[in-house]
C-alpha cells in the first residue's frame, strides 16, 4: 500500500540551527501538508501546497519557515533558525486531488530543539 | 470560525461498551468530516469519514452522526476494545482552502 515517507524519524538540534525535514507524498497526488503536533496536544495546520506554490498557511508559518518541491518526489520543510518552542512532531501528509478527502499522513519526525 | 471543539479530553470505557466522542465546527465552507486515529509514536490515520449531506455513516464498529443544522458531528465506537485504546481527532475540510483543521483529541482507554 502507498505511504507518506518523512525522514529523519527524530532529529536532536541546538537553538538557532537550520533543520530540513524531508518528505516523499504517495507518488500520485497533488496537495501536500505540514502538520505540527506538541507532545500530548493538538494537530495544528502550517502549510499547505499545490502546484508548486503554497496554498494556505497558518500563523505558526512566518518568515522561519518554508517549504520547497525540489524535484517529482520530495516535499521539504526548513526551519531557518530553530527555537525551544519548535520541539514538537512534524507531520507530512498528502491527498490525491480536490475532490478526494482522504489525507494520507507520514510517521513523522520528531525535532528536539536544545 | 476555524476551529473545531471536541469533547471529551480524555474517555475511560469499559470492553464492549459505547464510546461516544462528540464535535461542533463554526465555518459554513467545511464540506467533509473525518475521523482520525493515532497511536503512540504514530501519524494519525483515517478511521471513517462523512460529507455533510448524510446524517449517518457506519463503517462496521464505527458511526459518524452527523447533525448539519447544529454543526455537530460525532464518532460512535460500538463493542469497544482494548486495541480502540487510542487518541481520536476529528477534523473538517475547508473545501475553498482544501486545508484540514483538526478538533483538539479524545484520549480512549478501553478497559480489558
Amino acid at each position: 500500500e502507498p505511504e507518506v515517507t518523512q525522514t529523519p524519524s527524530h532529529q536532536v538540534t541546538q537553538m538557532g540551527q537550520e533543520v530540513i525535514l524531508r518528505c516523499v507524498p504517495i507518488s500520485n497526488h497533488l496537495y501536500f501538508y505540514w502538520y505540527r503536533q506538541i507532545l500530548g496536544q493538538k494537530v495544528e495546520f502550517l502549510v499547505s501546497f499545490y502546484n508548486n506554490e503554497i496554498s494556505e498557511k497558518s500563523e505558526i508559518f512566518d518568515d522561519q519557515f518554508s517549504v520547497e518541491r525540489p524535484d517529482g518526489s520530495n516535499f521539504t520543510l526548513k526551519i531557518r533558525s530553530t527555537k525551544l518552542e519548535d520541539s514538537a512532531m512534524y507531520f507530512c501528509a498528502s491527498k490525491l486531488d480536490r475532490n478526494t478527502g482522504e489525507l494520507f499522513f507520514g510517521e513523522g519526525s520528531r525535532l528536539t530543539v536544545l | 470560525q476555524q476551529q473545531v471543539k471536541q469533547s471529551p479530553q480524555s474517555l475511560i470505557v469499559q470492553k464492549g461498551g459505547i464510546s461516544i466522542i462528540n464535535c461542533a465546527y463554526e465555518n459554513t465552507a467545511f464540506d467533509y468530516f473525518p475521523w482520525y486515529q493515532q497511536f503512540p509514536g504514530k501519524g494519525p490515520a483515517l478511521l471513517i469519514a462523512i460529507r455533510p449531506d448524510v446524517s449517518e455513516k457506519k463503517e462496521g464498529r464505527f458511526t459518524i452522526s452527523f447533525n448539519k443544522s447544529a454543526k455537530q458531528f460525532s464518532l460512535h465506537i460500538m463493542d469497544s476494545q482494548p486495541g480502540d485504546s487510542a487518541t481520536y481527532f476529528c477534523a473538517a475540510r475547508d473545501n475553498y482552502g482544501q486545508n484540514f483543521v483538526f478538533g483538539p483529541g479524545t484520549r480512549l482507554s478501553v478497559l480489558p
